[in-house]
């Protein structure tokens, strides 16, 4: 069972270039997310989509696009990367039941430097 | 404001310790909580969720006040092995939206 895949593991990006972080689930979960972690600052959402066709922003979206076109991917684009966005990247999913509460699942993360 | 709060330690303790952290959350709303643990440069991983009765496994305890809106985790007989980062994360949902969010993580060190 893969789980939550996100690729790739690590990545150098020159200011200004654009990118694509990858992030796959095979779990059939509605809800994923992205989220960025810097020192001191804890997990930030990014972007998340509760489902396929459906996106939002979260507390951090500048300079990030995103897109749920199926359930299983929610790629996160980079437009043009600034050394501000050198970060731990976290992809998530869930399938949250009202009510109940749930487990998210994270991928390993993708450790991105922009020089 | 941050909408869950926690303190950020690092907490040392040494082996066999009690330790508890504390998390507060602003959102009224919102409807589930649970408590993470991240090693270093490592995903998170859930560690448990907190009911309003509170819930018990094995040296860990969580707790939930939704009258002071905090949550709060124990830990007994500390193991060298718990060192990490702790999360305390808030989940609310509503007609088409759902989030969840983490506090910044509080830092336990646990020292032989």
């Amino acid at each position: 069972n893969a789980g939550v895949t996100q690729t790739p593991k690590f990545q150098v990006l020159k200011t200004g270039q654009s990118m694509t972080l990858q992030c796959a689930q095979d779990m059939n979960h509605e809800y994923m997310s992205w989220y960025r972690q810097d020192p001191g600052m804890g997990l930030r959402l990014i972007h998340y989509s509760v489902g396929a066709g459906i996106t939002d922003q979260g507390e951090v979206p500048n300079g990030y696009n995103v897109s749920r076109s199926t359930t299983e991917d929610f790629p996160l684009r980079l437009l043009s990367a600034a050394p501000s966005q050198t970060s731990v990247y976290f992809c998530a999913s869930s399938s949250p039941h009202r009510g109940l509460g749930n487990t998210i699942y994270f991928g390993e993360g993708s450790w991105l430097t922009v020089v | 404001r941050k909408e869950v709060e926690q303190d950020p330690g690092p907490f040392n303790v040494p082996e066999g310790a009690t330790v508890a952290f504390n998390c507060t959350y602003s959102n009224s709303a919102s409807q589930s909580f649970f408590w993470y643990r991240q090693d270093c440069r490592k995903e998170p991983k859930l560690l448990m969720s907190v009911y309003s009765s509170g819930n018990e496994d094995g040296r860990f305890t969580a707790q939930l006040n939704r009258a002071s809106q905090y949550i709060s985790l124990l830990i007994r007989d500390s193991k060298l092995s718990d060192s990490a980062t702790y999360l305390c994360s808030g989940e609310s949902s509503g007609a088409g939206s759902y989030q969840l969010t983490f506090g910044k993580g509080t830092k336990l060190s646990v020292i032989p």
